[in-house]
Parts: structure tokens; sequence; C-alpha cells
């Protein structure tokens, strides 16, 4: 099974500022690696696949970029709306499909 | 659109059952695999259960596997989770989601599902 391990696991910025979230892998999953937002009390939603496609409908200032074991979201000036919790999954060896424990974007 | 819409939660005793349902609508639903994935109360996402588009695979989480069974009926564009033998590790909210190549997306709301005497 492939463990994915986000850091840090709470990041405190401000609106405005640029936030970069990373996930690790415990093997290679070549590009096969997604990024969810979710916000409190609702469902995750798909940001970014292949750790570079952006979803439809997603903001340009979301991005994402990685390969192998090292993968980073970045949000180039965080929007009131963007404080959230962020997960890592890959689906390059499955099953299980895995998700990484989360990364808290608070408001600073 | 696409919607999905989970029915079927509430509260079981532990060695409970329970049968989970997700409608879908919006797109075309048997070209689709589709999963369900589950959230503990303040933890994270994990991956529960998957079915290929025409029900001939299913595939388990480890923490599931021999207890839960997913299907689902193409005519009526729906999946289902059935829930065996249900413990108290297993209260969370249960998501479908749809996984045009194995990412989630969208998810529905959820239902929860509360396992406890």
């Amino acid at each position: 099974e492939i463990v994915l391990t986000q850091s840090p696991a709470t990041l405190s910025l401000s609106p405005g500022e640029g936030a970069t979230l990373s996930c690790r892998a415990s093997q290679s999953v070549s590009t096969y690696l997604a990024w969810y937002q979710q916000k409190p009390g609702q469902a995750p939603r798909l940001l970014i696949y292949d750790a570079s496609n952006r979803a439809t409908g997603i903001p340009a200032r979301f991005s994402g970029s990685g390969s192998g074991t090292n993968f980073t979201l970045t949000i180039s000036s965080l929007e009131p709306e963007d404080f959230a919790v962020y997960y890592c999954q890959q689906r390059s060896n499955w099953p299980p499909w895995t998700f990484g424990q989360g990364t808290k974007l608070e408001i600073k | 659109e696409v919607r999905l819409l989970e029915s079927g939660g509430g509260l079981v005793q532990p060695g409970g059952s329970l049968r989970l349902s997700c409608a879908a609508s919006g797109f075309t639903f048997n070209r689709y695999a589709m999963s369900w994935v589950r959230q503990a109360p303040g933890k994270g996402l994990e991956w529960v259960s998957g079915i290929n588009s025409n029900g001939t695979n299913t595939y388990y989480g480890d923490s599931v596997k021999g207890r839960f069974t997913m299907s689902r009926d193409n005519s009526k564009n729906t999946v289902y989770l059935e829930m065996n033998s249900l413990r108290a590790e297993d209260t969370a909210v249960y998501y479908c989601a749809k996984s045009g190549r194995y990412y989630f997306d969208p998810w529905g709301q959820g239902t929860l599902v509360t396992v406890s005497s």
C-alpha cells in the first residue's frame, strides 16, 4: 500500500499570501496524484488531477507540480474561501486508493 | 449537471447491518466506475470500496473486506453498499463518488452512519 504523507499538518497564512502544500509518497506514483479541497460540512472537491491538471471550474491560482514521490499544491494568492483542508490522493497502485492525512490551511 | 445522492445512513447497533444507496444523474452512469469513501468524525478520508462500470469487478479496503459488499444497478443508475457486522470504528460520513480515471469527482453530500449501542 502506498502511504502519502502531507506537510505541514497546519498552515497559518493571511489572505493575499501564497501557500505551498506538500505531499510525499512512500514509493513512486508517477504523476497519478490528485488534490482535493474540503470545507467544513461539505464534501471534498477535486482541484488537481494527474499532478498538474486543474479540474473543471478550478481557478488558475491553484496549481500542482511534481512527479515520482514529491508533489506540491501551490495557491498563488489566498482568497478567503481557500481556507480549508486539502488532501492528496494517488491512483498509481490500487487497490487501495490512498489519501494523505490532510493539511489544514487556516487564517492567521 | 452531475448529481450523486446518498441515502440509508442512520444509527445501528454494533454487529448490525445497513444498506447505503447512491442515486446518480447527469451522466452516462454505465460508463463509469464508482466508489465509496468515508470520513470518521474529525478525521481524514478513507477509501472504502470501488466497482467498475459494469459491476463485474469490486474492490475493498482491508478494514471492510469480508463485511461490506458493493454493487450497482445500471438500470436504476444506483450503487449500493451493504454493510454487515458493523463496528464502532465504522462510524463515519459515507460519500459516494464518480470514479472516472480513478480519481473521485464529483462527490455526493454524504450520509452519516453511527454504530453505537
